[in-house]
């Protein structure tokens, strides 16, 4: 199985960038990068998608790195409503991670 | 804007009944799946569903699983004989695939998830 590995917690402060990491060594080349958030116990919520370019929409940026081994999702101003379980996937092989717990902290 | 719909929100059954979750993705969507969430957990996969068929199953998806689109709507998940463990939350997602059949999921797109509580 496809395998994703992400820190398990991040804390970030109130109206500063959260920029949350995830390795992805096993990526195929034309497997895309998604990001999804989970806030409490609700249903995942996609957050953006990339293949090798970076991509920004309204509410992330996605760096992925020119291996494509790893990503970095950079949320530029972090708000308490931010605060989640966020996981990144590969491509086609629909499987989560563990994910990052970010905690955004007034 | 389009959305998964989920029913029910939770349903309480007593062991070793028979359980059927409801979903109904969004229209022009082509791949449906479920995942589970138990409590305190991460979201699992569970099965994918493509043309009529399951593409993709986890080790999760036993026998006691089954999946059916009966009426070109609604997507269901059947369990069997229910076990205390398989108290929890599932979801429905559904998506339109880029990059080439099964390649890429394409955004999912969840629904709000079903509990399940085994008594």
């Amino acid at each position: 199985d496809a395998k994703t590995t992400q820190p398990p917690s991040m804390d970030c402060a109130e109206g500063r960038a959260a920029n949350l990491p995830c390795n992805h060594s096993t990526i195929s080349g034309n497997e895309y990068v998604y990001w999804y958030r989970q806030i409490h116990s609700q249903g995942p919520q996609y957050i953006i998608h990339g293949l090798k370019n970076n991509e920004t929409n309204e509410m992330a940026s996605l760096i992925i790195t020119e291996d494509r081994k790893s990503s970095t999702l950079i949320l530029p101003h972090a708000t308490l409503r931010d605060t989640a379980v966020y996981y990144c996937t590969q491509g086609g092989k629909l499987i989560f991670g563990q994910g990052t717990e970010l905690s955004v902290k007034p | 804007e389009p959305e998964v719909t989920q029913t029910p929100s939770h349903q309480v059954t007593q062991m070793g009944q028979e359980v059927i979750l409801r979903c109904v993705p969004i229209s022009n969507h082509l791949y449906f799946y479920w995942y589970r969430q138990i409590l305190g957990q991460k979201v699992e996969f569970l099965v994918s569903f493509y043309n009529n068929e399951i593409s993709e199953k986890s080790e999760i998806f036993d026998d006691q699983f089954s999946v059916e689109r009966p009426d070109g709507s609604n997507f269901t998940l059947k369990i069997r004989s229910t076990k205390l463990e398989d108290s929890a939350m599932y979801f429905c997602a559904s998506s339109v695939p880029t990059g080439g059949r099964g390649l890429n999921t394409g955004e999912l797109f969840f629904g709000e998830g079903s509990r399940l509580t085994v008594l």
